[in-house]
């Protein structure tokens, strides 16, 4: 079983340049959610996603725009990078309760 | 004011060593609370769960809430060299919209040594 799989697992980026960030769960979980993990300041929840067809707003969600593509899959945009989005970002999904599995992490610079 | 603390250390000890691990929270809601392992370059994985106060152990691993001082506690017997990570506590409300929304501290990094 995989699990939860981020893609890429790295990425450097120039300041204003966009990409997505890729994640996918083969759980049939109905959750799904993006964090990012700075140095001291822990994980912070940037989008999630309660449901297929549903997204909403974390703590951190500036600079950022999310798609629900099924499912399955729960992608993550940054439309322009800026070096305050260097950081590493999770996925994570969730069948219900407050037990999440996370991905192994994208680890993003933006120059 | 973090809305939940925890000490980075880092913190190193022998193997064998009991390790106490802990968070202190502001939040009054916070109903369910995790301790999270990560290994280096990994996603975080859940060790621990526990819904509101008391104890609970799974092997050489328990967890402690404590809801009136707002603070929880990790212990870790008979520690090993594959026990060297970063411990994160987390934290969410009671379900609905809460769901999955957790609050993580910033992590402590443990390193055991032979």
């Amino acid at each position: 079983n995989a699990g939860v799989t981020q893609t890429p697992k790295f990425q450097v980026l120039k300041t204003g340049q966009s990409m997505t960030l890729q994640c996918a769960q083969d759980m049939n979980h109905n959750s799904m959610y993006w964090y990012r993990q700075d140095p001291g300041m822990g994980l912070r929840l940037i989008y999630y996603s309660a449901s297929e067809g549903t997204t909403d707003k974390g703590e951190v969600p500036n600079g950022y725009n999310v798609s629900r593509l099924n499912k399955r899959e729960f992608s993550l945009r940054l439309e322009s990078a800026a070096p305050s989005q260097t950081s590493v970002y999770f996925c994570a999904s969730g069948g219900g309760g407050e037990k999440l599995f996370f991905g192994s992490g994208t680890q993003l610079s933006v120059l | 004011q973090k809305e939940v603390e925890q000490d980075p250390g880092p913190l190193s000890v022998p193997e064998g060593a009991i390790v106490s691990l802990n968070c202190t929270y502001s939040n009054s809601a916070f109903q369910y609370f995790m301790w999270y392992r990560q290994y280096s370059r990994k996603g975080p994985e859940l060790l621990m769960y526990t819904y509101s106060s008391g104890n609970k152990e799974d092997g050489r691993f328990t967890a402690q809430v404590d809801k009136s001082s707002k603070y929880i506690s990790l212990f870790i017997r008979d520690s090993q060299p594959s026990d060297s990570a970063t411990y994160l506590c987390a934290m969410s409300q009671t379900g609905g919209t809460s769901y999955g929304k957790l609050t993580f501290g910033q992590g402590t990094i443990l390193t055991v040594h032979p």
